[in-house]
């Protein structure tokens, strides 16, 4: 089964709206972390926003927001008022348990290519 | 100042050739990764290195060699190279191992095996 899946392969926004990019995840630790990353055209990846398992509050990061629904297994970002520069490859990933083998690795969704039209 | 670079940012290069990818990282991190992105963009984690001690090495041939000659570095080597092997690849490094430590990645090598 897949850990991190994002089923939207592509999204079209128009700039200065919202949008929300879905991510839904699998595990059975308690312990885990949610991140979101950035992928332009140039092919940097930039981390955007972080979510902890236990963190009961959802992540904010200026424009950015999780949107943590931790019994649906779902963390999805939105992006408030969209702008050209947003055009760009999204990744969910997930960090399971605390440490120890396997734990330690970031495993990525597939992506959703978001394109903001003017 | 580059937190996370890697050299070279292209390579192109012959099938059977041996080649090698350098990263350093100045951010005082304790691990270290390598990941590979193919051309579909999914990216997989290849190798980690927590304080120079080897914590993930999933299945990847044995062409590829990691070394982390100290915290602050993480080469790979490929022997051997296949034309499968054209990919990105992305050094990345965290402050610990632990679930709540995000990555920071370097800008990727593409890799193109002729």
């Amino acid at each position: 089964a897949q850990k991190i899946t994002q089923t939207q392969p592509g999204m079209f926004v128009q700039e200065k709206e919202a949008v929300t990019l879905d991510c839904t995840y699998d595990t059975s630790d308690q312990s885990y972390g949610l991140f979101w990353y950035k992928q332009p055209s140039s092919g940097e990846m930039i981390f955007l926003i972080y979510q902890g398992s236990y963190d009961e509050q959802n992540a904010t990061e200026g424009r950015y927001s999780l949107n943590f629904q931790k019994a649906r297994k779902s963390a999805n970002l939105v992006i408030s008022a969209s702008q050209l520069g947003d055009s760009a490859m999204y990744f969910c990933a997930m960090r399971e348990g605390w440490g120890g083998g396997s734990n330690y690795k970031l495993t990525f969704g597939k992506g959703t290519l978001l394109t903001v039209n003017p | 100042d580059t937190a996370v670079s890697q050299t070279p940012k292209y390579l192109v290069t012959q099938m059977g050739n041996d080649k090698s990818i350098k990263c350093e990282q100045n951010l005082g991190h304790d691990t270290m990764y390598w990941y590979k992105q193919d051309s579909k963009k999914f990216l997989k984690i290849m190798f980690s290195y927590n304080n120079k001690e080897l914590i993930i090495n999933e299945t990847v041939p044995n062409r590829f060699s990691p070394k982390s000659p100290d915290k602050a570095h993480l080469n790979l080597h490929i022997n051997s190279l296949e034309l499968g092997d054209s990919a990105v690849y992305f050094c990345a490094s965290s402050q610990a191992p632990q679930y709540n430590s995000p990555l920071h990645f370097g800008n990727g090598t593409r890799l193109t095996v002729t």
